[in-house]
């Protein structure tokens, strides 16, 4: 089965420090990637997302990720965090089920920015 | 008003009894999908539709039921609620394969049950 792993259940850093959020994924076909974000309290907003082209892919908020195919990665990066960015981040992947596609999330990793 | 609208937004009720939640959408999309949300497990798919004649099991499908009563409106159901039921359930909408945007899930508020 498909599977998505974030190594980082909780992340802690203070304003201003540079994020990276990893996430891997277990699927051999092609993938649609994606990074989610939810702030307290609110549903699920698309961070970014990456179907083909240019690996390196920008989202709303300063966020960017990396597609590397080799190593069936799709980190989040933000140079520099605010506190506003605290929130949970889900990496998504699209993957074929029964010849539907649909996306598997992975557990989420919890960022807190300290002011 | 919200493009996704999930009703109730909370709900507590008795173990044993039946439960559903709604879920309507102005969006126009074809496709719509059941997430349940467990702190520290991410989101489940639970059931999905890809139109009104097409339903499917998600991941996690055992103890719920679906129906999709019309494109905008897609309905999830816990016959018998039990409390490892208790969770944040996800409406979320999304166009067919092939077009601009497939793929990307555009989420409902949520609705939180808690299952006593």
């Amino acid at each position: 089965a498909q599977s998505v792993s974030q190594h980082n259940h909780h992340v802690i850093l203070s304003e201003a420090a540079s994020l990276e959020l990893g996430c891997n994924y277990s699927y051999g076909g092609t993938v649609n990637l994606f990074w989610y974000v939810q702030y307290p309290g609110q549903h699920l907003q698309l961070l970014l997302k990456y179907f083909s082209g240019d690996p390196l892919v920008k989202g709303i908020k300063g966020f960017e990720a990396e597609f590397i195919k080799s190593k069936f990665s799709f980190n989040l990066r933000k140079p520099s965090v605010q506190w506003s960015d605290t929130a949970e981040y889900f990496c998504a992947v699209s993957t074929m089920n029964s010849g539907y596609s649909t996306l598997t999330f992975g557990k989420g990793t919890m960022l807190l920015v300290s002011p | 008003d919200a493009d996704v609208t999930q009703t109730p937004r909370n709900r507590i009720t008795k173990t044993g009894k039946r439960i559903m939640l709604e879920c309507s959408q102005t969006k126009g999309h074809d496709r719509m999908y059941w997430y349940r949300q467990d702190p520290g497990l991410g989101l489940r798919l639970i059931y999905y539709s890809f139109d009104v004649k097409d339903i499917n099991k998600g991941e996690i499908s055992d103890g719920y039921s679906v129906s999709r009563q019309a494109q905008a409106k897609f309905s999830l159901s816990l016959e018998s609620a039990i409390p490892n039921q208790t969770a944040l359930y996800f409406c979320a909408t999304s166009v067919k394969a092939g077009e601009s945007g497939a793929n990307v899930l555009t989420f409902g508020a949520g609705s939180r049950l808690t299952v006593l």
